[in-house]
C-alpha cells in the first residue's frame, strides 16, 4: 500500500459528460501529480500541484482541470469527455528535492 | 526538453542478471533519475534513484556515467514476478519549463 488514495476505483460515464477523480496523498506529501495512461501507452504527465498551487503542467488538454485543497487532497476535472479519455488515471504524491513520487491504485475511466 | 530513451521490450531467463539503460542526453544539473516498476493496471512503484556513480539498494543497483546521459537499471538474478514494464524519469527543467518526462518504458519479459 502506497498511501495514496484514489476514487473511484472505477468510471462509466457517456459521451460529452463531466467526471471529477479525487486523490489524497501520503500523510505529509505536499506535492500531487497527475497522469494519464492510455491502454499499452506509457505515462503522460498532466499536471503537478505543490501546496495547494499549480507547479507544472504537462499534456493537459483544455477540457481538463485540477486543483488542489488546503487539506492537500486534489481532484482531477475531466469534462466534454470523449471515447479518446478513456484510460487510467494516476496520482502521485511526493515530498522533499528528490521527489520520489508514490503512486495511487488508479481509476479506471471509461466513456461509452 | 529532456527527453528519454529506453529499449521497447527485453527478454530474459530465470535467475539471470538484467541491465536497463535510459538515455537522456539533456538531463539538467539538478536533475535526478529515478526508476518505477509498474505491472498490470497497477500504479507504478519505486525502485531506485541516483544522481550519479552508483547507487544500490535491496532491489537493484543504477549506474550513472560520469557525463550523466545516460543510466542502466540492474536487476540481479530475476524472477518471474520481476515481469513487468520498468520506466526511467528525470526530472526535467530544460528550456525554462518544468516537466515530468516518463519514458515509454521497456516491457521486461522473464521466461521460465
Amino acid at each position: 500500500d502506497s498511501g495514496v488514495t484514489q476514487t473511484p476505483k472505477h468510471l462509466i460515464t457517456a459521451t460529452g459528460q463531466r467526471v471529477t477523480l479525487r486523490c489524497s496523498p501520503r500523510s505529509g506529501d505536499l506535492s500531487v501529480y497527475w497522469y494519464q495512461q492510455s491502454l499499452d501507452q506509457g505515462l503522460q504527465f498532466l499536471i503537478q500541484y505543490y501546496n495547494g498551487e499549480e507547479r507544472a503542467k504537462g499534456n493537459i488538454l483544455e477540457r481538463f482541470s485540477a486543483q488542489q485543497f488546503p487539506d492537500l487532497h486534489s481532484e482531477l476535472n475531466l469534462s466534454s469527455l470523449e471515447l479518446g479519455d478513456s484510460a487510467l488515471y494516476f496520482c502521485a504524491s511526493s515530498r522533499g528535492a528528490k521527489n520520489i513520487q508514490y503512486f495511487g491504485a488508479g481509476t479506471r475511466l471509461s466513456v461509452l | 526538453l529532456a527527453k528519454t530513451t529506453q529499449p521497447i521490450s527485453m527478454d530474459s531467463y530465470e535467475g539471470q542478471e538484467v541491465n536497463i539503460t535510459c538515455s537522456h542526453n539533456n538531463i539538467a544539473t539538478n536533475d535526478y533519475i529515478t526508476w518505477y516498476q509498474q505491472f498490470p493496471s497497477q500504479g507504478p512503484r519505486f525502485i531506485i534513484q541516483g544522481y550519479k556513480t552508483k547507487v544500490t539498494n535491496e532491489v537493484a543497483s543504477l549506474f550513472i556515467p560520469a557525463d550523466r546521459k545516460s543510466s542502466t537499471l540492474s536487476l540481479p538474478r530475476v524472477s518471474l514476478s520481476d515481469t513487468a514494464v520498468y520506466y526511467c524519469l528525470v526530472q526535467d527543467s530544460g528550456a525554462g519549463s518544468y516537466q515530468l518526462t516518463f519514458g515509454k518504458g521497456t516491457k521486461l519479459s522473464v521466461i521460465p
